[in-house]
């Protein structure tokens, strides 16, 4: 199937620092991406659906300047928290839409950010 | 407002046998894409079945079948033969057309396979 890489796996961080986490597509070329939000024990929300070229379209009640997304190649997206604190911390999910199967979405591993 | 339901925070279930996941939805579209996707420990999400708003079978893939009743919304995930690896966390999810594939998913149900 198709593979999709997140880097880094882990993270933990200093409040007010910003951190860059990086989403793959390895095998295809996947021109949305879309980032998730997982907390502890809940289900997946969805933050932001990014287009390989453009600008990302945010979910409600996301802050685009707190998540700032690029998708600057078919294979690349990333997304920077800023300014990271506390509560930021969470389980972060990305997926590449693979058009040539029903429209799918394969997911990355998952990235863990850890504010202290 | 489309929306997935899960009512099954946890299951159990015995080794070797089967066990069914509930899922309904709520959509007033026509043409929409039901998933089901499970989540280990791990924290990775892995793609089991797929169904369409307009296929007339059931999906099925290896042990995972989807009992899809499209009058009652619903779209049950059948697991056959339990096994020890099948403990996990599973959601269903929708994709519903002209929404540039955007899933949205269910609370997710834990199942736990024992001996």
């Amino acid at each position: 199937g198709a593979v999709v890489s997140q880097h880094p796996s882990r993270v933990i961080c200093k409040s007010g620092t910003s951190v860059k986490i990086e989403c793959r597509s390895l095998d295809f070329q996947a021109t949305t991406m879309f980032w998730y939000r997982q907390f502890p024990k809940k289900s997946l929300m969805l933050m932001a659906t990014s287009n390989e070229g453009s600008k990302a379209t945010y979910e409600q009640g996301v802050e685009k300047d707190k998540f700032l997304i690029n998708h600057a190649s078919l294979t690349l997206s990333t997304l920077t928290v800023t300014s990271a604190h506390p509560e930021d911390s969470s389980f972060y999910i990305c997926s590449a839409r693979d058009s040539g199967r029903f429209n799918e979405q394969f997911f990355g591993p998952g990235t863990r950010l850890t504010v202290l | 407002a489309q929306k997935i339901t899960q009512t099954q925070p946890g299951m159990f279930v015995q080794e070797k046998e089967a066990v069914t996941l509930d899922c309904t939805y709520d959509t007033s579209d026509q043409s929409y894409g039901l998933f089901w996707y499970k989540q280990p420990s791990s924290g990775e999400m892995i793609f089991l079945i797929y169904q369409g708003s307009y296929d007339e079978q059931n999906a099925t893939e290896g042990r995972y079948s989807l009992n899809f009743q499209k009058a009652r919304k619903s779209a049950n995930l059948v697991i056959s033969a339990s096994q020890l690896g099948d403990s996990a966390m599973y959601f269903c999810a929708m994709r519903y057309t002209g929404t540039a594939s955007k899933l949205t998913f269910g609370t997710g149900t834990r199942l736990q396979v024992t001996l």
